[in-house]
């Protein structure tokens, strides 16, 4: 599976919107970007996925690049119970026996 | 709906003794998987189940760690003669399976071993 790149930590003010960053340099035609949130105490949540189209859904929003090398998840309007780490994952399409958590970006909406 | 269920949601134990976790996956979910995290650390995977079978248990850490999951439902997690290091939470997710299924996690068992 290829590997992601995330930033560690980004800070967001309630309201405003959310951009979260993922690099996927590598990532193959048959690999498609998930994106799971973990908030304090809880298993990992999906958010969205996607393999070369944007994508939206009721949570969120996913951006990817034309060549596919990187993704950003938009939180249209970030609220306190946004703050969580989030988590890219590039896995095939068959299957994907096993989703490879790296640490992901710990973002913390600011009241 | 019913999203996944784990329990017991905590378990402390001495070192040596075995336990066992449970996983109760969404209904009609075919596709089961066991992870394993430990503090500040990302999520280890452990064991996959395509119904009641596991084509997939590469991430199991020693052969003192099992699994099972019977009529393609509910699964069981077994860890014999426990170590510190076991010390963790082990969280199930499910699927529907096949072609990109997003997974489904539970909130986990804290396992400690004392």
């Amino acid at each position: 599976d290829a590997k992601t790149t995330q930033p560690p930590s980004m800070d967001c003010a309630e309201g405003r919107a959310a951009n979260l960053p993922c690099n996927h340099s590598t990532i193959s035609g048959n690999e498609y970007v998930y994106w799971y949130r973990q908030i304090h105490s809880q298993g990992p949540q999906y958010i969205i996925h996607g393999l070369k189209n944007n994508e939206t859904n009721e949570m969120a929003s996913l951006i990817i690049t034309e060549d596919r090398k990187s993704s950003t998840l938009i939180l249209p309007h970030a609220t306190l119970r946004d703050t969580a780490v989030y988590y890219c994952i590039a896995a095939p399409e068959w299957g994907a026996n096993n989703l490879f958590f790296g640490t992901g970006t710990r973002l913390t909406v600011i009241p | 709906g019913a999203g996944v269920s784990q329990s017991p949601s905590n378990k402390v134990t001495e070192k040596g003794k075995d336990v066992e976790l449970r996983c109760d996956p969404i209904s009609g979910h075919t596709a089961l998987y066991w992870y394993r995290q430990s503090l500040g650390q990302g999520l280890e995977f452990l064991i996959y189940f395509q119904g009641n079978s596991a084509p997939d248990k590469s991430g199991l850490p020693s052969d003192r760690f099992s699994a099972e999951r019977t009529g393609g439902s509910v699964s069981t997690l077994t860890i014999q003669r426990t170590q510190q290091e076991d010390s963790a939470v082990y969280l199930c997710a499910s699927s529907l399976g096949g072609r990109v299924r997003p997974q489904h996690f539970g909130d986990g068992t804290r396992l400690s071993i004392l």
